[in-house]
């Protein structure tokens, strides 16, 4: 199985920072790679796709990058919204895997 | 615009079988490039795929947990479930169904997931 490895597992931020996680596979994975934003109670959303395209209605704030083995994901500006865990997944092989997490959470 | 609802028991004694359903509302679940999916997510801890099924009813296993799962689909009923037997303790997470598709890679939509506890 690929392991994916995320990087903070948390991270305490004030609205307006500039926030990057980072996401590691255990092999190349190309960029199928996927982000999803998770709140508790709330469907997950799927934010980012093939590691750097913004999914429909996604502010531009976030964004995606990488290749192989690493990855980030940035929200440029925070917003009070975007407290929440996030998780990145491999789509290179089967099983799927997810990272582990990254909870983001208001300083 | 499809939408995605988790419905079974929040309790299951352990050794006995965990039962979720998934309703598809907002369009057919008899999508070709769609395959029905299960994730869930133990108390603190990731998220973990566990399989799901093609409304034709071909369907696709995490290793990790093949020998206790089944999934079946119900096309008529836009439903499609999830039974994992033999539970324990470690069953105990929110359980989420969604739709994958094969063509991308990702899941989208989900539910809002269903937090399934195993005790006695």
């Amino acid at each position: 199985d690929i392991q994916m490895t995320q990087s903070p597992s948390s991270v305490c931020a004030s609205v307006g920072d500039r926030v990057t996680i980072t996401c590691r596979a255990s092999q190349g994975i190309s960029t199928v790679l996927v982000w999803y934003q998770v709140k508790s109670g709330r469907a997950p959303k799927l934010l980012i796709s093939a590691a750097s395209t913004l999914h429909t209605g996604v502010p531009s704030r976030f964004s995606g990058s990488g290749s192989g083995t690493d990855f980030t994901l940035t929200i440029s500006s925070l917003q009070p919204e975007d407290f929440a865990t996030y998780y990145c997944q491999q789509a290179y092989s089967f099983p799927v895997t997810f990272g582990q997490g990254t909870r983001l959470e208001i300083k | 615009q499809l939408q995605l609802q988790e419905s079974g028991p929040g309790l299951v004694k352990p050794s006995q079988t965990l039962s979720l359903t998934c309703t598809v509302s907002g369009g057919s679940i008899s999508i070709s490039d769609y395959y029905w999916g299960w994730i869930r997510q133990p108390p603190g801890k990731g998220l973990e795929w566990i399989g799901g099924i093609h409304y034709t009813g071909r369907s696709i296993y995490n290793p990790s947990l093949m020998s206790r799962v089944a999934f079946s689909v119900d096309t008529s009923r836009n439903q499609f479930s999830l039974n994992l037997n033999s539970v324990t303790a470690a069953d105990t997470a929110i359980y989420y169904c969604a739709g994958y598709i094969t063509s991308s890679g990702w899941f989208d939509p989900w539910g809002q997931g269903t937090l399934v506890t195993v005790s006695s």
